[in-house]
């Protein structure tokens, strides 16, 4: 079984521009979620996609945002970029979003620079 | 608001020896917590969990102990090896898809 594939892996963009991450969930998996890693502050969630609708939403600002498409892919963008984006993007999939009941399976991230 | 807390961020243990990762949390709400390994260059990867209605879970090597009135779990490895030199991550949830990360430690075992 495939495990969650991002693309790209590595990213460098300027600051004032945009990007679009995209994360290919495990076959089944209906729940994606994105996170952000950074130095010292760990992952930061950002959301989480159920079923195409948002679930649940971090605490970052609207220049982030995400969707999800009905094979359950999904992509996050960033609009109007900022040095301080400069980060690890993670997306992890699960079954159903439950953390109880259902494990949380990681991407290798996409390593975004920001110049 | 860091609601889930690694204050220690690096430990170093000699091969064979107990590794004990510490993470404290604030929000009362969290009823499910869990561990990750990350290794470079790859996503975390997850270790083993808890419900918050028991205080020990054993999986192996690694122990998770939760004290829900300090508001503290730990994740014990014994005996620790140097494949386990990695950075472990505790996240917490309150029933939502909503996993919330501390900081990280990183582990380094020597042989």
């Amino acid at each position: 079984k495939a495990g969650v594939t991002q693309t790209p892996r590595y990213l460098i963009k300027t600051r004032g521009q945009q990007v679009t991450l995209s994360c290919s969930p495990i076959s089944g998996h209906r729940s994606v979620s994105w996170y952000q890693q950074t130095p010292g502050q760990g992952l930061q969630f950002l959301f989480e996609y159920f079923s195409e609708t948002q679930r649940n939403k971090g605490n970052f600002p609207g220049r982030f945002s995400g969707r999800q498409f009905s094979n359950s892919r999904s992509e996050m963008n960033v609009s109007t970029l900022e040095l301080g984006d400069s980060a690890l993007y993670l997306c992890a999939s699960s079954l159903a979003g439950t953390p109880s009941t259902d494990t949380q399976y990681f991407g290798p991230g996409t390593r975004l620079t920001v110049l | 608001d860091q609601q889930v807390k690694q204050n220690s961020p690096s430990l170093s243990v000699q091969e064979g020896r107990i590794s004990i990762l510490n993470c404290d949390y604030t929000n009362s709400m969290f009823d499910y917590f869990l561990w990750y390994k990350k290794y470079p260059a790859e996503g975390p990867t997850f270790l083993i969990s808890i419900s918050s209605i028991k205080d020990k879970n054993e999986d192996g090597r690694f122990t998770v102990f939760l004290n829900k009135s300090a508001k503290h779990l730990s994740l014990h490895i014994v005996p620790s090896q140097p494949g386990d030199s990695a950075v472990y991550f505790c996240a917490a949830s309150a029933y939502t898809g909503k996993l919330i990360f501390g900081q990280g430690t990183t582990l380094q075992v020597k042989p």
